[in-house]
């Protein structure tokens, strides 16, 4: 138990494109789903907070417009990079949270990443 | 902002040879988590340690938490070249936060 997914792994893209990335559990419900992002040979720095059906949390120097997060069900969250350039390269994970405490309550289950590469 | 720091940054041993490494927080926890990423991966959970817990074990895994020098190591026995990997800690802070703040982490290799 307690899988999420990503989707797509790897996505290269044109300069001023955007990117839509999904994140999804996979066998429990997430009231709760983290966007993380990690430049290379650095830690992961937390990007936004996306709750079930309301708006997501942003963390202190994320641009929401640039950075937009849907979590319309509790399965299934999205971050879309609008507008992409190049210094948005980088590699994205997310988190689910389960809620409900038919796995694990509280803990935080990762996703395998999505490398974006904006030429 | 970034709250664990490891140590060393990096840490290059032979197969066989245990592997400590460490972390440091600054603020209040419920409680401290340990990671491993292999190179360009997600992130795999590997050992939770709760505030009123002074140690834990899970297989090679050795987890100390010293809450008073607000401190975490995690020793790794008997390495395997497949144990090569950085290795990240993570805490959440106390008042209900869900958030995870990472550290820089270590980065470990395993020479066979």
């Amino acid at each position: 138990g307690a899988v999420v997914s990503q989707h797509p792994s790897r996505v290269i893209c044109k300069s001023g494109t955007s990117v839509k990335i999904e994140c999804r559990s996979l066998d429990f419900q997430a009231t709760t789903m983290f966007w993380y992002r990690q430049f290379p040979k650095q830690s992961l720095m937390l990007m936004a907070t996306s709750n079930e059906g309301s708006k997501a949390t942003y963390e202190q120097g994320v641009e929401k417009d640039k950075f937009l997060i849907n979590h319309a069900s509790l399965t299934l969250s999205t971050l879309t990079v609008t507008s992409a350039h190049p210094e948005d390269s980088s590699f994205y994970i997310c988190s689910a949270r389960d809620g409900s405490g038919m796995i694990s309550y509280n803990e935080q289950f990762f996703g395998p990443g999505t490398r974006l590469t904006v030429l | 902002s970034q709250q664990g720091e490891e140590d060393p940054q990096a840490l290059s041993i032979q197969e066989g040879e245990n592997a400590t490494m460490n972390c440091s927080y600054k603020t209040s926890i419920n409680n401290l988590q340990w990671y491993r990423q292999n190179s360009g991966r997600g992130l795999v959970h590997l050992i939770l340690i709760r505030s009123n817990e002074r140690e834990k074990h899970s297989g090679r895994l050795r987890v100390t938490l010293d809450t008073s020098k607000k401190s975490s190591s995690l020793l790794i026995t008997a390495s395997r070249a497949a144990d090569t990997a950085s290795y990240f800690c993570a805490t959440d802070a106390q008042g209900g936060s869900e958030k995870l703040v990472f550290g820089k982490g270590t980065k470990l290799t395993v020479n066979p």
